[in-house]
């Protein structure tokens, strides 16, 4: 079954602590993306990927950092630097960056990250 | 600066009655709009997309360059209609951002 997979649904941070939220897709997409989603606010993005090896900050990119060692992999971390990290992440992918017009973007399920 | 603006937070509307969702953008280059919706415990999917031209659902949307906007319109709304609507811009570098969401409610 092909998608997107974001894991864990749940993660609970202690404060001053790290944590690596994972993304992997099967569906041979080039480029992903991580988004924040916060009540009242939609999405904003954080950081995108369109080939391997190379990422861009988005609009929030401040307390977090990504890798994209793997075609298929995305991961985030949310460092302690992150000074309001308890929010909805949302990773998605598509296939051709350079032709965003022409394909369509996948969206996981999500993950909730609750500081404690 | 890349912007996408929702004006409306929330919109309630009847069954049958028309909706439009409201959407305006800001980007000096050529701009790629699409219309996200998510239903209730579900994922973000595409509704549509301005460059297709298509309709969805009975849902349809016109890019206005001079307005810089793209609201998406229903002749007669459902109450399977009810869901977050968000507004997303996309440019040729594959920067893809979105815009604060309207949450449409159809009441019966």
């Amino acid at each position: 079954d092909g998608g997107i997979t974001q894991s864990p649904k749940y993660l609970f941070r202690k404060e001053g602590q790290n944590v690596t939220l994972s993304c992997e897709q099967n569906l041979n997409h080039d480029a992903m993306y991580w988004y924040r989603q916060d009540p009242g606010q939609g999405l904003r993005l954080i950081y995108y990927s369109q080939i391997v090896n190379d990422f861009q900050k988005g609009d929030i990119a401040e307390g977090y950092s990504v890798s994209r060692e793997k075609k298929e992999s995305f991961p985030l971390t949310v460092t302690s630097a992150q000074k309001n990290p308890t929010a909805f992440y949302l990773c998605a992918s598509r296939s051709h960056p350079a032709e965003i017009s022409g394909n369509t973007i996948y969206f996981g399920e999500g993950s909730w990250l609750t500081v404690v | 600066a890349q912007r996408v603006t929702q004006p409306e937070k929330l919109l309630s509307v009847f069954k049958g009655a028309p909706v439009e969702l409201k959407c305006n953008y800001s980007y000096s280059g050529s701009p790629e709009l699409f219309w996200y919706v998510q239903y209730s415990r579900q994922r973000l999917q595409l509704l549509l997309r301005h460059i297709s031209r298509e309709s969805i659902k009975g849902f349809t949307a016109d890019l206005n360059k001079g307005e810089t906007s793209f609201h998406l319109k229903k002749p007669f709304a459902q109450e399977e209609d009810s869901a977050m609507y968000y507004c997303a811009l996309g440019n040729q570098g594959g920067k893809l951002i979105f815009g604060q969401g309207t949450e449409l409610s159809v009441k019966p």
